[in-house]
């Protein structure tokens, strides 16, 4: 069975620090997907960043950045100089197989306090 | 811009009424999803549809029904609510099984 884990139910940082966000997936699919959201108090669901199971490369879009190790199966989420925008809900979650449902599995979801 | 559009953003009904949540989305998108989220539990999954008239069951079906008559269109049908269904309801589409999904503002259910 898929299963996404984020173990961190709450996280507070003063703005400027940095903060990772954890994700850890399960899967017997060679091939899937892991996804990022964002959901800010507004509560529509950002889209981040998508990967596929065979790109392991890292990312990086400004202060965001994604770390993805297939070994220890992580998708961690890293903030660098936090601001008080970046306040939301975080979510991680996972779709698998090549089939076109599209389906996703999220994990419990961390929410990020950023305090000025 | 890129929309999914959920007719309201709170709702307060009672105990035993029929509810409707109705969702459009402008892009084109095969797939809609609806969700229900819960502190602590993520979203999960109620229901999707990959085609007009095609659903099929998520991970929490019971007590929920839908409808898709129309590709743009997808309605989520509570028969008859329950306190228990009081939550946060996340409609969503996507293009293909692979693609991120897109998501609306969500409606806050409150069941009384």
């Amino acid at each position: 069975a898929q299963k996404v884990t984020q173990a961190q139910t709450e996280i507070s940082v003063v703005e400027k620090e940095d903060v990772t966000l954890d994700c850890v997936y399960e899967t017997r699919d060679t091939t899937y997907y892991l996804f990022w959201y964002k959901q800010p108090p507004s509560g529509e669901l950002v889209f981040l960043i998508r990967r596929n199971s065979f790109d392991e490369q890292n990312e990086i879009s400004g202060r965001y950045s994604w770390n993805f190790q297939k070994s220890t199966s992580s998708f961690n989420f890293t903030i660098t100089a936090s601001q008080v925008v970046d306040s939301a809900v975080y979510f991680c979650a996972l779709t698998w197989g090549s089939s076109n449902t599209g389906k996703l599995i999220f994990g419990q979801g961390t929410t990020l306090q950023v305090k000025p | 811009d890129v929309k999914v559009t959920q007719s309201s953003r709170y709702l307060v009904k009672r105990t035993g009424e029929k509810v409707f949540l109705e969702c459009v989305q402008d892009m084109d998108h095969e797939n809609m999803f609806w969700y229900r989220q819960d502190p602590g539990l993520g979203l999960r999954l109620i229901y999707f549809s990959y085609d007009v008239k095609m659903k099929e069951k998520g991970d929490i079906p019971e007590g929920y029904s839908v409808s898709r008559e129309k590709k743009e269109r997808f309605s989520l049908i509570l028969e008859s609510a329950s306190t228990n269904q009081t939550s946060m309801y996340l409609c969503a589409s996507s293009l293909g099984g692979q693609t991120e999904a897109f998501f609306g503002q969500g409606t806050r259910l409150t069941v009384v």
